[in-house]
């Protein structure tokens, strides 16, 4: 199995651009979850979805973020518009059911806002 | 709400046996897990406790005692690639539902 895959690896963009970062979870999976990790802050959990449905967004840190999970095998996650202090490294994580004790984190999209 | 202690860093020598402390308050506990992270990557998953006790795996141990709210990580036979950060962590409402991570231990390895 190739894991989670998320693109792009690095992304450099300036404030007040759209930015969308994409995940592609382990397949048979039903949990996505995107989290955020900072030095400041760690790793915080933005949101999940179960089976393509968002289930929990309050880790969402504003308006100008937004998350879909059009199909089973692809999601996003976008900052519109992006600021300085979004710079962070944003992992995507699946789990294959609730109650499993084990996420499998994609390598992260490392982005920085000038 | 849901929160994690855990050291900043811990410096140990390769071959030794380190100990990495956890203590978690949570409303409603499933359960806690275990990621190591080098730098630079992805969190990797090490170990559950859902129940009191000591489970192996291999050099790793974890630890858990539900009703002091704490549990540990147990390294044995340190080698220098266990340099990392270790992170402890429960879950929001059980399981699949999402993580809440303490702010990591960083593991520095000496020769």
């Amino acid at each position: 199995d190739a894991g989670v895959i998320q693109s792009p690896r690095h992304e450099v963009t300036e404030m007040g651009q759209e930015v969308t970062l994409r995940c592609k979870p382990i397949s048979g999976h039903d949990y996505l979850f995107w989290y955020r990790q900072t030095m400041m802050r760690g790793l915080e959990l933005l949101i999940y979805f179960n089976n393509n449905v968002p289930i929990d967004d309050s880790g969402m840190p504003e308006d100008r973020f937004s998350a879909k999970m059009p199909n089973a095998s692809f999601s996003t996650l976008k900052i519109q518009p992006s600021e300085p202090r979004d710079s962070a490294v944003y992992f995507c994580a699946s789990s294959p059911r609730r109650g499993s004790d084990t996420q499998y984190f994609g390598p992260g999209t490392r982005l920085t806002v000038l | 709400g849901q929160s994690l202690e855990q050291p900043s860093e811990v410096t140990a020598v390769e071959g030794a046996i380190v100990q990495i402390n956890c203590t978690y308050q949570t409303s409603g506990f499933y359960g806690l897990s275990w990621y190591q992270q080098h730098d630079g990557g992805a969190p990797t998953f090490l170990s559950y406790n859902a129940l009191d006790g000591l489970e192996e795996t291999g050099r790793f141990s974890s630890f858990l005692s539900r009703s002091d709210s704490y549990g540990y990580l147990l390294l044995q036979e340190l080698q220098m690639k266990d340099s990392a950060s270790y992170f402890c962590a429960v879950g929001r409402k059980g399981g699949a539902d999402g993580l809440t991570f303490g702010k990591g231990t960083h593991l520095i390895i000496q020769p």
